[in-house]
């Protein structure tokens, strides 16, 4: 148990389904991220939030959305979704500042989702 | 850009062996450098991490990893496995302000009996 908790742990939707994948940390951190991890490919960041402020979004296509309403909570909002956005999801937070690259990422155990 | 190779992306090894997995970054300035390793069934956890100083570094469960700036490597390292450590293992860096993690494919290691 890393403090990072996620639900649901595992999604099944449809391509014209919206849903959300919710993260939550209890470790008092201000920054949170979204990762993408496909099978055999790296993990890929796709959004960085600090301090409730997007810092990032790496490309990522417009079907995804994420929201972060404080520094405890981070969603990923889903809309008609394609086949090849099924993988696992993960959530991370750090204590991130401005030249905080030094700082852990803890990880959630991910939510696993495959869409139809 | 950055980049991180790993080299192996299976090994198979006995109990009580070595353990030695590759990994070489690209990238010209500072580096914070990570290895990850992700249990079955288990979230990503930090093995150890290399921000200055030692090149040297020990983490957790034994392992140790070593950061040779000249090579730009990060190679991690156990002397005698367990079968407990069957695993995948991803190496990572981070090289702006934010600490956006940049990850190698992972390489699955799997510890027989």
């Amino acid at each position: 148990e890393t403090g990072v908790t996620q639900t649901p742990r595992h999604l099944v939707m449809g391509m014209t389904n919206k849903k959300s994948l919710k993260c939550e940390q209890h470790l008092g951190h201000n920054a949170m991220y979204w990762y993408k991890q496909s099978a055999k490919k790296p993990l890929e960041l796709m959004f960085v939030y600090s301090l409730e402020e997007r810092v990032e979004n790496n490309s990522v296509p417009s079907r995804f959305s994420p929201e972060c309403p404080n520094s405890s909570h981070l969603f990923l909002h889903l809309h008609t979704l394609q086949p090849e956005d099924s993988a696992l999801y993960l959530c991370a937070s750090s204590q991130g500042q401005r030249g905080g690259r030094r700082e852990t990422q803890y990880f959630g155990p991910g939510t696993r989702l495959l869409v139809l | 850009a950055q980049s991180v190779s790993q080299h192996n992306h299976h090994v198979i090894l006995s109990e009580a062996a070595s353990l030695e997995l590759g990994c070489n970054y690209s990238y010209g300035g500072t580096v914070n450098l990570f290895w990850y390793v992700q249990y079955p069934g288990q979230h990503l956890q930090l093995l150890l991490k290399y921000f200055s100083g030692d090149p040297l570094v020990k983490g957790i469960k034994g392992f140790e990893a070593e950061f040779i700036k000249s090579k730009f490597s990060f190679n991690l390292r156990k002397p005698s496995v367990q079968w407990s450590d069957t695993a995948e293992y991803f190496c990572a860096l981070t090289t702006d302000s934010w600490g956006k993690l940049q990850f190698g494919a992972g390489t699955q290691v799997v510890v027989t009996p």
